[in-house]
């Protein structure tokens, strides 16, 4: 079974600073991952995926984030946050076995960005 | 035009009614998916159908049906709504080509039982 832990449901961070979201993830075979962003009143909006090769994925929006299998990490970044970045943010992993592509999500984290 | 559409966007509606939630895409993917979206759940899969004969259950089926109605449709439905379904709903999409593509999501339909 797989599953995402996101630490911390909240975040503030004052625009122009690092934004560091954190996900950690289980699962029984190689992973794959995903980081979702939700703005107020609209769906889900793919961010970034990681696969297979490079772990280091660069994304929508200025925003990375890299694959750590020793540490079952995929926390997201972002060198300077904007006030746009202001929304709800969701890891997600799904196990890479061809015709099981069911996403498992996190608890989001809700990011607030201060002027 | 959205590739995925939900509709409604909002529903009020009383205990024991019966609702039709209903999810519309244009981007040509066999996959369809349904999730409910609560405060400090995140989004948890109801159910799920792989092409329009396949039709899976998710994590949390209990008091939910749906129908494939054509590769482009496909309708949550709750026979007799509860409080406890209040929730944000989520249709979502994914082409198969490949393995494991982002799923695209509709903008939802919030629902709220009396």
């Amino acid at each position: 079974a797989q599953s995402v832990t996101q630490l911390g449901s909240h975040v503030s961070v004052s625009e122009g600073a690092l934004v560091l979201l954190r996900c950690n993830y289980s699962s029984s075979v190689p992973p794959y991952l995903f980081w979702y962003v939700q703005y107020p009143n609209q769906g889900l909006q793919l961010l970034l995926k990681y696969t297979t090769g490079a772990t280091l994925v660069k994304g929508i929006n200025g925003f990375e984030a890299e694959f750590k299998k020793s540490e079952t990490s995929f926390h997201l970044t972002k060198p300077s946050a904007h006030m746009s970045d202001a929304a709800e943010y969701f890891c997600a992993v799904s196990e890479a076995n061809f015709g099981n592509e069911k996403l498992t999500f996190g608890t989001g984290t809700r990011l607030t960005i201060i002027p | 035009d959205a590739d995925v559409t939900q509709t409604p966007r909002n529903r009020i509606t009383k205990t024991g009614k019966r609702i039709m939630l209903e999810c519309s895409q244009t981007k040509g993917h066999d996959r369809m998916y349904w999730y409910r979206q609560d405060p400090g759940l995140g989004l948890r899969l109801i159910y799920y159908s792989f092409d329009v004969k396949d039709i899976n259950k998710g994590e949390i089926s209990d008091g939910y049906s749906v129908s494939r109605q054509a590769q482009a449709k496909f309708s949550l439905s709750l026979e007799s709504a509860i409080p406890n379904q209040t929730a944000l709903y989520f249709c979502a999409t994914s082409d198969p080509t490949g393995g494991n593509q982002p799923q695209h999501f509709g903008d939802g339909t919030r629902l709220s039982i009396l």
